[in-house]
């Protein structure tokens, strides 16, 4: 598609439930990341995927997170037993992989998660 | 943690140029500077990025002083579509290091 499309916009959940949040990448970009934004703060990087292979995960704030991109190209953020605190804005992001020089990231509009 | 400093909040006329300050001291000599700015309900959106050269395109040019310690975000022109939080961000330019970002500007540009 033309941009990062993330799935859904908006999100409410119950707390203790499990929820998916999903994000389809620019056809060929091969890395995506996951950040996510509470109110007032810039994004805080969560995982990076290379491929299908998560290349650095050490955002995610603990087990409960856990994300997946099974064909390199749509991954699927989960956040198991949510928790009121889990409420934020989920950003993804996709660029190419360069073997030279810089390729800007191409941020999806978000995913805003409540969780009540 | 990022590493630079700016502004909280500022503002601009409308038809005037926007000057956001970034602080960024502890630099390496293999860190570029990244510029990214963030409307409202939208996703961040890339601006421009420099190493040491002042640099130009079609949305902002970017200086940076000759030690690298710092850099200006320069819209010659500002328009209320300009309003939205920039972020400095330093980072090396190998492979996909992810971005890390601090609170940035929030810039409103005033009619």
């Amino acid at each position: 598609g033309a941009g990062v499309s993330q799935t859904p916009s908006n999100k409410v959940t119950e707390k203790g439930k499990y929820v998916e949040l999903r994000c389809d990448p620019i056809s060929g970009h091969t890395a995506l990341y996951w950040y996510r934004q509470s109110l007032g703060q810039g994004p805080e990087f969560l995982i990076y995927f290379q491929g299908t292979g998560a290349a650095d995960d050490s955002g995610l704030p603990n087990d409960r997170f856990f994300a997946v991109r099974p064909e390199g190209s749509v991954s699927t953020l989960k956040i198991q037993r949510t928790e009121r605190g889990d409420s934020a804005v989920y950003l993804c992001a996709s660029s190419l992989t360069p073997t030279i020089g810089y390729s800007g990231y191409t941020f999806g509009s978000g995913t805003r998660l409540t969780v009540v | 943690d990022a590493k630079t400093t700016q502004p909280t909040s500022m503002d601009c006329a409308e038809g005037r140029a926007a000057n956001l300050p970034c602080n960024h001291s502890t630099i390496s000599g293999n860190e570029y500077v990244y510029w990214y700015r963030q409307i409202h309900s939208q996703g961040p959106q890339y601006i421009i990025h420099g190493l040491k050269n002042n640099e130009t395109n079609e949305m902002a040019s970017l200086i940076i002083t000759e030690d690298r310690k710092s850099s200006t975000l320069i819209l010659p022109h500002a328009t209320l579509r300009d309003t939205a939080v920039y972020y400095c961000i330093v980072r090396v330019n190998s492979g996909n290091t992810p971005l890390v970002f601090g609170k940035g500007t929030r810039l409103s540009v005033i009619a």
